[in-house]
């Protein structure tokens, strides 16, 4: 079974410029979470999709945003990128909302300069 | 990933001793209680998890341990093995959905020859 497939791996941007990342679930999973992980501050929930629906959201601010395809894939948004954006951000995929076992993908390495 | 907690606290065992990592929650209405284990460049992979209502639950060569008196949670290791070799994260959620996971900062395992 195909685990969690985050892309891109890397990607490089500059100040004020937005980004997508894209994040396929193991098959049969609809529920998807988005992560970003800093040294500074750790790993810090963004939001969970289940079902095309946000169903919880994380502190961040209104230039992170996400959607979730009727397929279950899902992509997040940030807009106006800021230097402390650069971090690496993680999918999850868990095959229902009961369970803490998270299936985590590689992860997509966002530097802004 | 790579750069995931650059000062993190440092636990160095002997391979084929026993390690315990230790994990301090904040939230005393936290309910559910997972660990993650981090190797370099890979997303977290789910360890075991632990529900308020239980003090102790063992898995393969792993056991977790909760004490909601003093919000305290740990990991122990049986026989720990090179490839042990990761950063650990404790989370905690405030319910049994599992929703908005908190992870503290990780304890990186070092297991020595």
């Amino acid at each position: 079974k195909a685990g969690v497939t985050q892309t891109p791996r890397y990607l490089i941007k500059t100040r004020g410029q937005q980004v997508t990342l894209s994040c396929s679930p193991i098959s049969g999973h609809r529920s998807v979470s988005w992560y970003q992980q800093t040294p500074g501050q750790g790993l810090q929930f963004l939001f969970e999709y289940f079902s095309e629906t946000q169903r919880n959201k994380g502190n961040f601010p209104g230039r992170f945003s996400g959607r979730q395809f009727s397929n279950s894939r899902s992509e997040m948004n940030v807009s106006t990128l800021e230097l402390g954006d650069s971090a690496l951000y993680l999918c999850a995929s868990r095959y229902q909302r009961g369970t803490g076992e998270l299936f985590f993908g590689e992860g997509s390495r966002l530097t802004v300069l | 990933g790579e750069s995931v907690g650059l000062h993190l606290p440092t636990l160095s065992v002997q391979e084929g001793d026993n390690s315990i990592i230790n994990c301090a929650y904040s939230n005393s209405a936290s309910d559910y209680f997972i660990w993650y284990k981090q190797e370099s460049g890979k997303g977290p992979q789910f360890i075991i998890d632990i529900r308020s209502n239980m003090d102790k639950r063992q898995g393969q060569r792993v056991t977790v341990l909760l004490n909601k008196t003093v919000k305290h949670l740990s990991l122990q290791i049986a026989a720990t093995q090179p490839g042990d070799s990761a950063v650990y994260f404790c989370a905690e959620s405030p319910d049994n959905y599992g929703q908005n996971f908190v992870f503290g900062p990780g304890t990186r395992l070092s297991v020595l020859p």
